[in-house]
């Protein structure tokens, strides 16, 4: 069965340093997603990525978030300057994006960040 | 905003008895509902969800949830739990607006004990 990998599975960066999360989504799919979790907190929506360009993103990516799909297979995103507050779990996910209202995402394992 | 809450954070259960998850969400329109299982060291699984139709539905692994649209809940259950049923299982909801951005609870850890 096809699944979402992500690389690398644990980040240790220093505040201010710039970080590139990767991820490869379901081949035929046309969504890609990136979530976060914080340490005892909710999962988080951060962005969403359609026909290369964000088609939603909520209020915590901000201006030094980024994502792209550099090419057919991977979808990153990048944080420019880290800070504390950015160690997370990043999780990516992807769907086919053409089943409508009954589109389902499919999650990769997760890439933990510790910002020191 | 709609948000999601699940109300028992941590779960302890011995092999073979029956378990409930709750879940309640706030959002006055149509709604997806998802439950998502995340075993020790893997990724999110989706275990089931719920479109529209038969409010009652099956997932894998004998889990099946009920929607109450009255009580705006989506309950998950199984009749008799394993001990590899161990993990993290959070709750869901998608509003039937066009968006995508999944609300998630803040999980349930579920423990079996053999």
């Amino acid at each position: 069965e096809p699944e979402v990998t992500q690389t690398p599975s644990h980040q240790v960066t220093q505040m201010g340093q710039e970080v590139i999360l990767r991820c490869v989504p379901i081949s035929n799919h046309l969504y890609f997603y990136w979530y976060r979790q914080i340490l005892g907190q909710k999962v988080e929506f951060l962005v969403s990525f359609y026909n290369n360009e964000i088609s939603e993103k909520s209020e915590i990516f901000d201006d030094q978030f980024s994502v792209e799909r550099p090419d057919g297979s991977n979808f990153t995103l990048k944080i420019r300057s880290t800070k504390l507050e950015d160690s997370a779990m990043y999780f990516c996910a992807s769907s086919w994006g053409l089943a409508g209202r009954t589109d389902t995402q499919y999650f990769g394992p997760g890439t933990r960040l510790t910002v020191l | 905003a709609q948000s999601v809450s699940q109300h028992n954070h941590h779960v302890i259960l011995s092999e073979a008895a029956s378990l409930e998850l709750g879940c309640n969400y706030s959002y006055g329109g149509t709604v997806n509902l998802f439950w998502y299982v995340q075993y020790p060291g893997q990724h999110l699984q989706l275990l089931l969800k719920y479109f529209s139709g038969d409010p009652l539905v099956k997932g894998i692994k004998g889990f099946e949830a009920e929607f109450i649209k009255s009580k705006f809940s989506f309950n998950l259950r199984k009749p008799s739990v394993q001990w590899s049923d161990t993990a993290e299982y959070f709750c869901a909801v998608l509003p039937d607006t066009g968006r995508r951005a999944l609300t998630f609870g803040s999980g349930t850890r579920l423990q079996v004990q053999p």
